[in-house]
């Protein structure tokens, strides 16, 4: 079963730029789909966006602006930045595989453990 | 968007008790629907994906059904591991929306 793991900084004050990295192991990044979904306090869950195994992303319209994925295939890695942060962007983060095979249909199957991020002056 | 509604918001059941959780989509998914358990502190979990196909190692007892707009989560015979909140998830088309959440407490 592959493992996510992620990291990056999790305190930020208004206006700064947050980034998060997660690395994949026991699979590759060329196997799937990747994607950053997170949780505000109390929240459900909203899909942020979404890294494809050819490089092709995707974001959610009211993040669009602020939001931007990258790969690193040599590390098997990719990381989500989103800038200029309100505390609206408070919550956890997590990175999850966005996976399916030829009969069966796209499901996030594995996920990150997730990483808190507070927007605080 | 594809928008997402599940009913009820919260329910409050017994263990052994059947379970029945709603979620209907503002257009047709086309069975890409997704079934997650969420609980304190702890990484969601898929439970059924494809509308009704189980995920390994989850318990016999989630059961997924639906087609078009309308998915069903049934938990037969509750037991104490299973209160939390169920998320359903389209994964047909981007935005990969969520449900709001279904909250399961202990009456």
């Amino acid at each position: 079963q592959v493992h996510l793991n992620q990291w990056g900084a999790g305190m930020l004050k208004p206006s700064g730029t947050l980034l998060l990295t997660c690395s994949i192991s026991r699979g590759s990044f060329s196997d799937s789909s990747w994607s950053w979904i997170r949780q505000a306090p109390d929240r459900g869950l909203e899909w942020i966006a979404e890294i494809t195994h050819s490089g092709v992303t995707d974001y959610t319209a009211s993040l669009r602006s602020r939001v931007s994925l990258s790969v690193d295939m040599s590390r098997n890695q990719f990381s989500l930045e989103l800038s200029a942060v309100t505390a609206a962007d408070t919550g956890i983060y997590y990175c999850a595989r966005h996976w399916k095979t030829e009969t069966t249909s796209r499901r996030f199957d594995s996920w990150g453990q997730g990483t808190p991020v507070t927007v605080s002056s | 968007d594809i928008q997402m509604t599940q009913s009820p918001s919260s329910l409050s059941a017994s263990v052994g008790d059947r379970v029945t959780i709603t979620c209907r989509t503002s257009q047709g998914v086309k069975k890409n629907l997704n079934w997650y358990q969420e609980k304190p502190g702890m990484v969601p979990k898929l439970l059924i994906f494809g509308g009704s196909l189980l995920q390994a190692g989850v318990p016999s007892r989630f059961s997924g059904t639906g087609s078009t707009t309308d998915y069903t989560l049934t938990i037969n015979g509750l037991q104490r591991e299973d209160f939390a909140t169920y998320y359903c998830q389209q994964s047909y088309s981007a935005p990969f929306t969520f449900g709001p959440g279904t909250n399961v407490d202990v009456k």
